[in-house]
């Protein structure tokens, strides 16, 4: 199993240029987030879906569209890049092991917008 | 609104001491709490949860213990290795569905 698979590993960007992250899990989880990570400031979610059709606004949505194509992908859209969307990208999926949410990380997509 | 504090300074210790690091959280009641490793250019993995009913949990070399009176959790690395120095995360989870409120990490560096 290759868990979470993310693409493309980097990417620079001009700004108002667009772009999509791809994410992919082989678990059958049926929830799947996109998160963003900023020097100091942790992980903040962007979106979440917490099963296929579905599709909700984290704490840091502006900016940014999602697509729950199917169970196993969910994809992360940048209409129009800005600077401030330099960051790293980590899509994540949990599924339920009795009462545990334990979310699988993939290894991050870095991006930089100039 | 919902604030996870960690240990902001980098933790640096001696190989074979416990490296002790720090969660606090406000305006939240979770229902539960994980704890998760990250090294450089990776993504977070996985090492424990702990439920609000449980006050500590063990595995291996690390132990976790969740105080919900003082709204802390302290996570422990007994026999502290070289290998063990990378970036922990707590991360707080509620009753309804996945969703998890990450602290913002704290570094720890063992040395030899």
């Amino acid at each position: 199993n290759a868990g979470v698979t993310q693409t493309p590993k980097f990417q620079v960007l001009k700004t108002g240029q667009s772009m999509t992250l791809q994410c992919a899990q082989d678990m059958n989880h049926n929830s799947m987030y996109w998160y963003r990570q900023d020097p100091g400031m942790g992980l903040r979610l962007i979106y979440y879906s917490a099963s296929e059709g579905t599709t909700d606004k984290g704490e840091v949505p502006n900016g940014y569209n999602v697509s729950r194509l199917n169970k196993r992908e969910f994809s992360l859209r940048l209409e129009s890049a800005a600077p401030s969307q330099t960051s790293v990208y980590f899509c994540a999926s949990s599924g339920r092991q009795g009462y545990q949410e334990t979310q699988y990380f993939g290894p991050g997509t870095r991006l930089l917008v100039l | 609104s919902q604030k996870i504090e960690q240990n902001s300074e980098a933790l640096n210790i001696q190989e074979g001491k416990t490296a002790t690091l720090t969660c606090n959280y406000t305006n939240y009641s979770p229902a539960y709490l994980q704890w998760y490793r990250q090294d450089p250019g990776r993504g977070p993995v996985f090492l424990l949860l702990i439920r609000e009913n449980e006050k500590e949990k063990r595995k291996e070399r690390l132990k976790v213990t969740f105080d919900t009176t003082l709204k802390q959790s302290l996570f422990h690395i007994t026999a502290s290795q070289p290998a063990d120095s990378a970036t922990y995360l707590c991360a707080l989870g509620g009753n309804q569905g996945g969703k998890l409120i990450f602290g913002q990490g704290t570094e720890l560096s063992v040395k030899p």
